[in-house]
């Protein structure tokens, strides 16, 4: 089935710094979402995208869908101890009303 | 607090024995999605219900079964337990049965001894 292909798979971090990730696909998407989990916790919806070229923000988190339809992109400004988790991507196809689900981006902050 | 509750927060049970876990879906939410996650590993779908069928299914076992009741909370049975199965399960809602934005659960921490 439709996979999608989120990167990087983890991220080592200091406090301050910017932080990027993104999920692409093989095929047209209709709405992209993004969560974050923390260890043990359910994930919790951070930023929804319906739109190509859609650039919405969050606080510090700013997410767009690509022109393309078949990526995402998530950034995170200037980086605190509490944004470690596990990001994970989300995608809705046009033919298919199935979410489908990345692997997760794993943020680790440097000691 | 996403307005997703899961009962009960933690399960301990040997193999072979069957246990229930509950949900109960935002107010106003008639879809609701059940997902497996295994240890350092991401979600798995493993079947949904909207309006108290039915909708779609993933990677959902055989040994697994699930319904969602007339007040629309849903019910995840597990059955034959095996050590594989220990996972934390999610449930999440949405107000259409087309996915869109979905609302998880805290979890149900499930450890198969």
């Amino acid at each position: 089935g439709q996979q999608l292909n989120q990167s990087p798979q983890s991220m080592f971090i200091q406090e301050g710094e910017d932080v990027s990730m993104n999920c692409t696909s093989s095929s047209i998407f209709n709405t992209w979402l993004w969560y974050k989990q923390d260890p043990g916790e359910g994930p919790v919806l951070l930023i929804a995208l319906y739109k190509a070229g859609e650039l919405t923000s969050n606080g510090r988190l700013t997410a767009q869908f690509g022109i393309t339809r078949k990526d995402s992109f998530l950034n995170i400004s200037a980086s605190i101890p509490s944004d470690v988790g596990i990001y994970f991507c989300a995608g809705q196809e046009d033919s298919n009303y199935q979410l489908i689900w990345g692997a997760g981006t794993k943020l680790i902050i440097k000691p | 607090d996403s307005g997703v509750t899961q009962t009960p927060k933690h399960l301990i049970t040997a193999t072979g024995q069957r246990v229930t876990l509950r949900c109960s879906p935002r107010s106003g939410d008639l879809s609701v999605y059940w997902y497996q996650q295994s240890l350092d590993q991401g979600l798995q779908f493993l079947i949904q219900y909207y309006n108290g069928e039915e909708r779609a299914k993933g990677n959902i076992l055989e040994r697994f079964s699930a319904q969602q009741f007339p007040d629309l909370h849903s019910e995840l049975n597990l059955s034959s337990l095996e050590l594989g199965d220990s996972a934390l399960y999610f449930c999440a809602s949405s107000v259409t049965g087309g996915n869109y934005e979905q609302y998880f659960g805290p979890g149900t921490r499930l450890t198969v001894t």
